[in-house]
C-alpha cells in the first residue's frame, strides 16, 4: 500500500466547467476526509465518510460541490460550475481510528 | 467557535533549536496535532498529543501543552534545512462525529544554514 492516491495532481479548467477528483485512501481506513486549502492557510474541513456514509459536511461545501464515496472505498469530489474563488488544493485524507494520512492533493486552477 | 492561531514565520539557524508556538480554542479537543508541508506536497504528520498529557517527547521533537492557557508548542532540536517547511498546529474538533481538525493557517519555518 502506497498511502493515499489523488488524482489528478493538477487541474487547470476554464470557469464554468465541471470537474472531478478522485481520491483512493488506504485500503483499510473505514475514515475519508476531504479538505481545501487556498493559499497561505491552512486545510479547511469540506466532508467526512465513515465506509459509503456522508456523515458531516461543511457549510463551505455550497451546492455546486458533490462528494460520493460508493462502495466505501475510493471517493470522488465533484465541483460544477466551477469559479475562481473554487481554484486551491484539495486534500484527501484517511484513517482507521485516529490519525490521518493525507494525500499530495489536487490543485485547481481555474481561468 | 473553534480557532487555532498561529505565528507566520520563524526564521533559525542551522543547529538551532526551533519552537513554533499555536494557541487554540476548544478545550474540549481530544488531540492536537503538528503537521509539516513542504512545497507542493501533502501535509505529513510529524507527532500529536492526548489532551491530558503536558509534554511528548519524539527524537528531535517535544510537543509541550499548557492546557490551562490553551498553548502548544513544538520544540525542534538542532534544526537541520530539511526542516524547512510550513508547520501547522491543528485541533480535533468538536463537530457532530468530533473526527474533524481544525488547522491554523501555519508557520513558515526557514533555517539558514
Amino acid at each position: 500500500d502506497t498511502g493515499v492516491s489523488q488524482d489528478p495532481r493538477h487541474k487547470i479548467t476554464k470557469r464554468g466547467q465541471n470537474v472531478t477528483f478522485r481520491c483512493d485512501p488506504i485500503s483499510e481506513h473505514n475514515r475519508l476526509y476531504w479538505y481545501r486549502q487556498t493559499l497561505g492557510q491552512g486545510p479547511e474541513f469540506l466532508t467526512y465518510f465513515q465506509n459509503e456514509a456522508q456523515l458531516e459536511k461543511s457549510r463551505l461545501l455550497s451546492d455546486r460541490f458533490s462528494a460520493e464515496r460508493p462502495k466505501g472505498s475510493f471517493s470522488t469530489l465533484e465541483i460544477q460550475r466551477t469559479e475562481q474563488g473554487d481554484s486551491a488544493m484539495y486534500l484527501c485524507a484517511s484513517s482507521l481510528t485516529g490519525g490521518y494520512t493525507f494525500g499530495s492533493g489536487t490543485r485547481l486552477t481555474v481561468v | 467557535g473553534e480557532d487555532v492561531e498561529q505565528s507566520l514565520f520563524l526564521s533559525v539557524r542551522e543547529g538551532d533549536s526551533s519552537v513554533i508556538n499555536c494557541t487554540y480554542t476548544d478545550s474540549s479537543s481530544t488531540y492536537l496535532y503538528w503537521y509539516k508541508q513542504e512545497p507542493g506536497a501533502g501535509l505529513q504528520l510529524l507527532t500529536y498529543i492526548f489532551s491530558n498529557m503536558d509534554m511528548k517527547q519524539d527524537q528531535r521533537l517535544t510537543v509541550l501543552l499548557n492546557k490551562k492557557d490553551k498553548h502548544l508548542s513544538l520544540r525542534i532540536a538542532d534544526t537541520q534545512t530539511g526542516d524547512s517547511a510550513i508547520y501547522f498546529c491543528a485541533q480535533s474538533g468538536a463537530g457532530e462525529y468530533g473526527n474533524k481538525l481544525v488547522f491554523g493557517a501555519g508557520t513558515i519555518l526557514r533555517v539558514k544554514s
